[in-house]
């Protein structure tokens, strides 16, 4: 089964700075789709960016980019030039390819609390 | 700009009750999913659905749970004899196609007491 993994309970940021937070995930497919969710007090989960894990090239959305190793199996978000509104809970998550019979479902890792101080 | 949407924001019930949970996809999505948080931790699988009839599930949806779409927009889960434990935020999500990114709706707390 895969499993996502984000060691970062808690980071924090001074406004327009940049943070990175850190994911790793573990799977034994090769072809899958990493995604980063942000939920702010609303808990509303709403998407930042995703990546093909058949793709070379980082994902990137405006303020937001990935750095994608897929041979360490990491998958971390820069967030550049933060914003009060960045202020969330960010979460990774891991689907399958289902080309290759894989699961629907995503997979979550646990979350980092990323508070912006202004 | 289209979105999925949840009815109600929030529901209180008692142990043992029955609860319906509602939702909106996105009209020309194609898969449809619940997941739930337990305050304070991740968001985990619940129930995904397909053509009709469920194409995955966890081992969290037990007899206890079921899903229908009973028209052509709503997709609705149901909990028969709630517990405790059900207090949680359900979040129903869709996607064009099945590899396609998720969207999700703004949740329903459920609490049961």
């Amino acid at each position: 089964a895969q499993t996502v993994t984000q060691s970062q309970p808690e980071m924090s940021v001074q406004e327009a700075e940049t943070v990175t937070l850190s994911c790793t995930y573990d799977t034994s497919e090769s072809d899958y789709y990493l995604f980063w969710y942000k939920q702010p007090p609303s808990r509303q989960m709403i998407l930042v960016i995703r990546q093909e894990a058949y793709k070379q090239q980082n994902a990137t959305e405006n303020r937001f980019s990935v750095n994608f190793q897929k041979a360490a199996k990491s998958f971390s978000l820069k967030i550049s030039d933060s914003q009060l509104g960045d202020a969330a809970m960010y979460f990774c998550a891991y689907r399958s390819a289902l080309t290759q019979g894989g699961s629907e479902k995503l997979v979550f890792g646990k979350g980092t609390k990323l508070t912006v101080n202004p | 700009e289209p979105e999925v949407t949840q009815t109600p924001s929030h529901q209180v019930t008692q142990m043992g009750q029955e609860v319906i949970l509602r939702c909106v996809p996105i009209s020309n999505h194609l898969y449809f999913y619940w997941y739930r948080q337990i305050l304070g931790q991740k968001v985990e699988f619940l129930v995904s659905f397909y053509n009709n009839e469920i194409s995955e599930k966890s081992e969290i949806f037990d007899d206890q749970f079921s899903v229908e779409r009973p028209d052509g927009s709503n997709f609705t889960l149901k909990i028969r004899s709630t517990k405790l434990e059900d207090s949680a935020m359900y979040f129903c999500a869709s996607s064009q196609q099945g590899w396609t990114e998720a969207f999700f709706g703004q949740g329903t707390r459920l609490t049961v007491v």
